[in-house]
């Protein structure tokens, strides 16, 4: 079955400065897909990647999906407390509308 | 993007009770996930819910632990049932927008067993 897996698992940073989180996928992505969820909350979405090479951006969020279409990358640039909570990477399961999401990873940025 | 709420929002239960958990969307839609996260874990996902048909669930889940309802388009429940503290979790409720289109999520509902 399917695997996603992030790192790093948690990260403090102070305020401004960048940072990326990964995600590996044990087999060939058909739609990855990042959510950040605050604390004990809802997930929001945040980006949909589908094409190797594909890269978007909101705002100081950068996502990056690699050619082979196993990794996606998140970088967020001159970081803001505003950027705290969990990030989460999720996968549709052979294009099945179900998804399996990463383990996780746990952003705070200190003030 | 369509409007999901889940009610109720958090909940604190006795051991061997049930509880249900309501999703509403503003909009129609043909596809609805119910997910559970463990304390300190990601989503796993329960079983879809597709108006017009059984549930379906994932392995691990069964649906007389979890009975699920979707009696229209924009409306689904889930029960707990006979609940024990390893229920404890954050439930939350998606809706599927289709082929490349993301999944939106309701708020959750912080679930905790005494």
């Amino acid at each position: 079955s399917q695997e996603l897996e992030q790192s790093p698992q948690s990260l403090i940073v102070q305020e401004g400065k960048n940072l990326t989180i990964n995600c590996t996928s044990s087999k060939t992505l058909y739609g990855l897909y990042w959510y950040k969820q605050k604390y004990g909350e809802g997930l929001i979405f945040l980006m949909m990647l589908q094409k190797g090479g594909e890269e978007k951006s909101h705002e100081k969020i950068t996502a990056k999906l690699d050619e082979k279409k196993q990794q996606s990358s998140l970088h967020i640039t001159a970081s803001q407390p505003s950027h705290a909570g969990i990030y989460l990477c999720g996968a549709d399961k052979g294009g099945t509308y179900k998804y399996i999401f990463g383990t996780g990873t746990r952003l705070k940025v200190l003030a | 993007s369509a409007v999901i709420s889940q009610k109720p929002s958090r909940d604190i239960c006795q051991r061997g009770t049930s509880l249900t958990i309501q999703c509403q969307v503003d909009s129609q839609v043909t596809m609805m996930f119910w997910y559970r996260q463990q304390p300190g874990q990601s989503l796993t996902l329960i079983a879809t819910a597709n108006q017009g048909s059984e549930a379906t669930y994932e392995s691990g889940f069964v649906i007389d632990k979890f009975p699920i309802s979707r009696p229209n388009l924009t409306f689904s429940t889930l029960t707990v049932s006979n609940m024990s503290p390893e229920d404890s979790s954050i439930y939350l409720c998606s809706v599927g927008a289709g082929e490349d289109q993301p999944q939106h999520f309701g708020d959750g509902t912080r679930l905790s067993i005494l």
